[in-house]
């Protein structure tokens, strides 16, 4: 199956500094991605659907000016986790699909500890 | 609001058959049904598609009643690797993004 990589697989940033993950689409055209949040022991809860070179669908209770992304070509989208607090330590895990897909592809996940 | 329901949890012995069946009653015309398996702190990985009927491949099989309003994941002879949460998640996979249900979580059991 296609492959989606996301960069890094986790990281440990101090509180009130800004973070960003990458998530590249590495042998397809990604038209469109979306990120989601997942906190231990529960499910993937969507935060945000991103279409090349348009802004950002965030879900409902998703600050955009705190979760900023950008999907700038159709392999590469990016989360930047702007100002984080401890509450925002979870772990973030991309998604892409392209025009030919009818099954999303999922990158690794993005361990984001804020201390 | 997740679109499908699920089992939350079961056991399993190594070796048995495993069938794990999700409800979607409302399931559109144009959705696909698609079952991904997650292992602890990493992405879920595609398992299996479907629309109709039945569909196989080297890891799994699923079984589509004609109506769609359900849809039942078979794993033959599963492993102590098998133990996971494994979501059933159904759409068109393009525009529409997947809205994860809490998915059913597998114990195979030595």
């Amino acid at each position: 199956g296609a492959v989606v990589s996301q960069h890094p697989s986790r990281v440990i940033c101090k509180s009130g500094t800004s973070v960003k993950i990458e998530c590249r689409s590495l042998d397809f055209q990604a038209t469109t991605m979306f990120w989601y949040r997942q906190f231990p022991k529960q499910s993937l809860m969507l935060m945000a659907t991103s279409n090349e070179g348009s802004k950002a669908t965030y879900e409902q209770g998703v600050e955009k000016d705190k979760f900023l992304i950008n999907h700038a070509s159709l392999t590469l989208s990016t989360l930047t986790v702007t100002s984080a607090h401890p509450e925002d330590s979870s772990f973030y895990i991309c998604s892409a699909s392209g025009r030919a897909n009818t099954e999303a592809f999922f990158g690794q996940g993005t361990r984001l500890t804020v201390v | 609001l997740a679109k499908t329901t699920q089992p939350i949890s079961m056991d399993s012995y190594e070796g048995q058959e495993v069938n794990i069946t999700c409800s979607h009653n409302n399931i559109a015309t144009n959705d696909y049904i698609t079952w991904y398996q997650q292992f602890p702190s990493q992405g879920p990985r595609f398992i299996i598609q479907g629309y109709k009927t039945k569909v196989t491949n080297e890891v799994a099989s699923l079984f589509i009643p004609a109506d769609r309003k359900s849809s039942t994941l078979s794993l033959p002879r599963v492993s102590l690797s098998d133990t996971a949460v494994y979501y059933c998640l159904v759409g068109d996979n393009r525009n529409t993004p997947l809205v994860f249900g809490k998915g059913t979580r597998l114990s195979v059991i030595a």
